[in-house]
C-alpha cells in the first residue's frame, strides 16, 4: 500500500491564483482530513470528510474548499490565494471504527503565496 | 471547542535520559489522546495513545499516562536515543468523526 499520497510537494502562487491539492489513499479508509501547519505551531483542521459526498468544515474552512467524490480521494481547492495561506498542508485518513481512530497523514505540500 | 496545551516546546536531553511532555486539554467528553512523531519533512506519524478508560499505557521506551480529573496526559521516553529527535505532537478527540485538536508541538533534541 503506498497510504496517503499528496501532490505538489512544492508549490509557489501569486496572490490571486488558485490552485487544488491532490489527496489520495489506498487503505479503503471512510474518514479524511485536511490540515495546515504554520512554523511552530501544531495542526489545524481546515475540512474533514466521513465518506464520499459527506464533507464538513473544521476549524480553519476560510478560503478553501474541498469535495470526496470517492472514498479514495480528497482533494483542497485554494481560491484567491492570500500570503495567510503560506504553510504545509497535510491531508490524513483514518478508520471509521470507533474504536480506531489512528490518523495515517501523507507527506505534505509547502505551499507559498507571494 | 477543545483546547490543548502542550509544554515544553522545547526540550534537550543527553542521549541515555529521559524525557517528558506534558499537555492538558479543555473539554472533559475528550476521550482518545493520540501521540504523533514528526521528523523532518514528514508527515505526523502515530507513537502511542491512549483512551479515557486506562490510566496508563506502555510500548517499550515509550509510555503515556493519562489524569482524568486533571485533564493532562503526558509522553514519557526512556533511554532517549539520536533517532528520537523530532518533535512530537499530543492530541485529543472526542466519537466526533476521529476529529483531533493539537498541541503546538515539542522539539525534541537527543544530544549524542
Amino acid at each position: 500500500n503506498a497510504g496517503v499520497t499528496q501532490t505538489p510537494k512544492f508549490r509557489i502562487l501569486k496572490i490571486g491564483q488558485s490552485m487544488t491539492l491532490q489527496c489520495t489513499q489506498d487503505m479503503n479508509h471512510n474518514y479524511m482530513y485536511w490540515y495546515r501547519q504554520d512554523p511552530g505551531m501544531g495542526l489545524k483542521l481546515i475540512y474533514y470528510s466521513v465518506g464520499a459526498g459527506i464533507t464538513d468544515k473544521g476549524e480553519v474552512p476560510n478560503g478553501y474548499n474541498v469535495s470526496r467524490s470517492t472514498t479514495e480521494d480528497f482533494p483542497l481547492r485554494l481560491e484567491l490565494a492570500a500570503p495567510s495561506q503560506t504553510s504545509v498542508y497535510f491531508c490524513a485518513s483514518s478508520y471509521s471504527v470507533a474504536t480506531n481512530y489512528e490518523q495515517y497523514f501523507g507527506p505534505g505540500t509547502r505551499l507559498t503565496v507571494t | 471547542g477543545e483546547n490543548v496545551e502542550q509544554h515544553p516546546s522545547t526540550l534537550s536531553v543527553q542521549e541515555g535520559d529521559s524525557a517528558v511532555i506534558k499537555c492538558t486539554y479543555s473539554d472533559s467528553a475528550s476521550n482518545y489522546f493520540p501521540w504523533y512523531k514528526q521528523e523532518l519533512g514528514k508527515g505526523p506519524q502515530l507513537i502511542i495513545d491512549i483512551r479515557s478508560n486506562v490510566g496508563e499505557k506502555k510500548d517499550q521506551r515509550i509510555a503515556v499516562t493519562l489524569n482524568k480529573t486533571a485533564k493532562h496526559f503526558s509522553l514519557h521516553i526512556t533511554e532517549t536515543q539520536p533517532e528520537d529527535s523530532a518533535v512530537y505532537f499530543c492530541a485529543a478527540s472526542k466519537n466526533n468523526a476521529g476529529k483531533s485538536t493539537f498541541g503546538d508541538g515539542t522539539t525534541l533534541t537527543v544530544k549524542p
